[in-house]
């Protein structure tokens, strides 16, 4: 069974970089697209962007000038790095593995960590 | 403001039939990219519900179907239980943002 874990600071000081990294075990990260979702409290989901096992990236327009998405294959690990950030960015951070394609659902999801950006 | 729309709120009764739907665009749904759907339970992550368009993952109840049409889709619950309330989004992949768009989420209540 595929299992996904978030792992990263719970809180980042304004203008600062937020950083994650999800963990894959239970099967290969190669062959396979990953992607990073966010939840702001009491909101909807919102697409960040995805990485595909060979460093290919796509980002959310909304995003893209502050946002990278790098994978270590070798550590089953895929990592994002929003720069800048604002209250705006306070959400419960996904990772998620795409099923197939890049227009493929996420079919695997890790449970989610809480990042609050806060002074 | 959300790529996909969603209705806010639904509920039934225990034993019903409910369906929620989600509209898009000819940049996504209309486009014939498939829509997925989730299910995420209170204080938890979401959970795939429905693959393209209409597939059911290992484990998911045959309560839970799906369907699409033009620029719309629908997910329909029947025979409704209390655990069933929870969030449902659907998603899809849309062409201009080369990228996943999702709806803004229907509460489902059982009443």
């Amino acid at each position: 069974q595929v299992q996904l874990q978030e792992s990263g600071p719970g809180l980042v000081k304004p203008s600062e970089t937020l950083s994650l990294t999800c963990t894959v075990s239970g099967g290969s990260i190669r062959s396979y697209y990953w992607s990073w979702i966010r939840q702001p409290p009491g909101k909807g989901l919102e697409w960040i962007g995805y990485i595909y096992y060979s460093g290919s990236t796509n980002y959310n327009p909304s995003l893209k000038s502050r946002v990278t998405i790098s994978v270590d294959t070798s550590k089953s690990q895929f990592s994002l790095k929003l720069s800048s950030v604002t209250a705006a960015d306070t959400a419960v951070y996904y990772c998620a593995r795409v099923h197939g394609g890049i227009a493929s659902a996420g079919d695997y999801w890790g449970q989610g960590t809480l990042v609050t950006v806060s002074s | 403001q959300s790529v996909l729309t969603q209705p806010p709120s639904v509920s039934g009764a225990p034993g019903q039939r409910v369906t929620i739907s989600c509209t898009g665009s000819s940049s996504n749904i209309g486009a014939s990219y498939d829509v997925h759907w989730y299910q995420q339970l209170p204080g938890t992550a979401p959970r795939l519900l429905i693959y393209g368009n209409s597939n059911r993952p290992s484990g998911v109840p045959d309560r839970f179907s799906g369907s699409k049409s033009g620029t719309s889709a629908s997910l329909a619950i029947t025979g409704l239980q209390t655990e069933d309330e929870a969030d449902y989004y659907c998603q899809s992949y849309d062409r201009s943002l080369s990228g996943w768009v999702f709806g803004g989420g229907t509460k489902l209540t059982v009443l």
